[in-house]
C-alpha cells in the first residue's frame, strides 16, 4: 500500500511554454500533498505543501504565480510550471501524507518527474 | 532553526565492510527522523523511520540506525556493504504535527569499491 505515481516522468519542454506534472495517491487518501525540487546532485527543497481543497502555502523564495498548484481531490495535486525557462529545469517529485494513518506524520513518495526546458 | 546535517558528502567503503553514515539533526518539536535512499535518476525509496520506543530501528536491505537524543544524532549503519548499495543518502526530520514537511539535509554520495 501508500504508492503515490507521478506523471508525466520525464518531459520536454520549449521555453515559454507551461507543463503539468499530476501527483496521485493511488491507494489512499492525502489530505496533505507536497512539492519538492532537486537540483542535480543536492538535496530536496521544499517548494510548497498543500491540502486538499485550499490554497498551497509555498516557500519562501518561491514564485507561486509560476508553480501553480492544485489539490483539487484526496488523491490528486497538480503542478503547473508557467512559462518556462531554462533555469526551471531539475527534478520536481512529489510527496503525500496519509490522513487515516493515525498521528505518525509519514510521507509517501512518488518517483519524481525530470523536466528539461530548451 | 531546523535542520538536518550529513556531515560527509561523499563516502567511498570496500565491498564488505562496515558502513556508518552520519546525520544530527536540530528541531525544536519531537523529531521524526527518517533516512531515504535514492539511486541516479531516481526517486526516494524509505529505508528506516524511528518515530518513538526503541532507538534502534531496523530497515530494509540490512540498514539499521540508532536515535541517540543527547547527541541530536540519527546515523545510519550496515555491518557489510554491497555493491548495489552504492548511491545517494539522505537523512530526514519532521514532526508528529500532521502536515509538517520533512527537512532533508544534503545527502551523503556512498561509492563501494570492489
Amino acid at each position: 500500500g501508500a504508492v503515490v505515481s507521478q506523471h508525466p516522468s520525464r518531459v520536454i519542454c520549449k521555453s515559454g511554454t507551461s507543463v503539468k506534472i499530476e501527483c496521485r495517491s493511488l491507494d489512499f487518501q492525502a489530505t496533505t500533498m507536497f512539492w519538492y525540487r532537486q537540483f542535480p546532485k543536492q538535496s530536496l527543497m521544499l517548494m510548497a505543501t498543500s491540502n486538499e481543497g485550499s490554497k498551497a502555502t509555498y516557500e519562501q523564495g518561491v514564485e507561486k504565480d509560476k508553480f501553480l498548484i492544485n489539490h483539487a481531490s484526496l488523491t490528486l495535486s497538480t503542478l503547473t510550471v508557467t512559462s518556462a525557462h531554462p533555469e526551471d529545469s531539475s527534478f520536481y517529485i512529489c510527496s503525500a501524507r496519509d490522513g487515516e494513518r493515525g498521528s505518525y506524520n509519514e510521507q509517501f513518495f512518488g518517483p519524481g518527474t525530470r523536466l528539461t526546458v530548451l | 532553526a531546523q535542520s538536518v546535517t550529513q556531515p560527509d558528502i561523499h563516502i567511498t567503503v570496500s565491498e564488505g565492510a562496515s558502513l556508518e553514515l552520519r546525520c544530527n539533526y536540530s528541531y525544536g518539536a519531537t523529531p521524526y527522523l527518517f533516512w531515504y535512499v535514492q539511486s541516479p535518476g531516481q526517486g526516494l525509496q524509505l529505508l528506516l523511520k524511528y518515530f518513538s520506543g526503541d532507538t534502534l530501528v531496523q530497515g530494509i536491505k540490512g540498514f539499521e540506525a540508532e536515535f541517540k537524543r543527547s547527541q541530536s544524532s540519527f546515523n545510519l549503519r550496515k555491518p557489510s556493504v554491497h555493491w548495489s548499495d552504492a548511491a545517494e543518502y539522505f537523512c530526514a526530520v519532521t514532526s508528529y504535527q500532521a502536515g509538517t514537511a520533512l527537512i532533508f539535509g544534503k545527502g551523503t554520495t556512498l561509492s563501494v569499491s570492489s
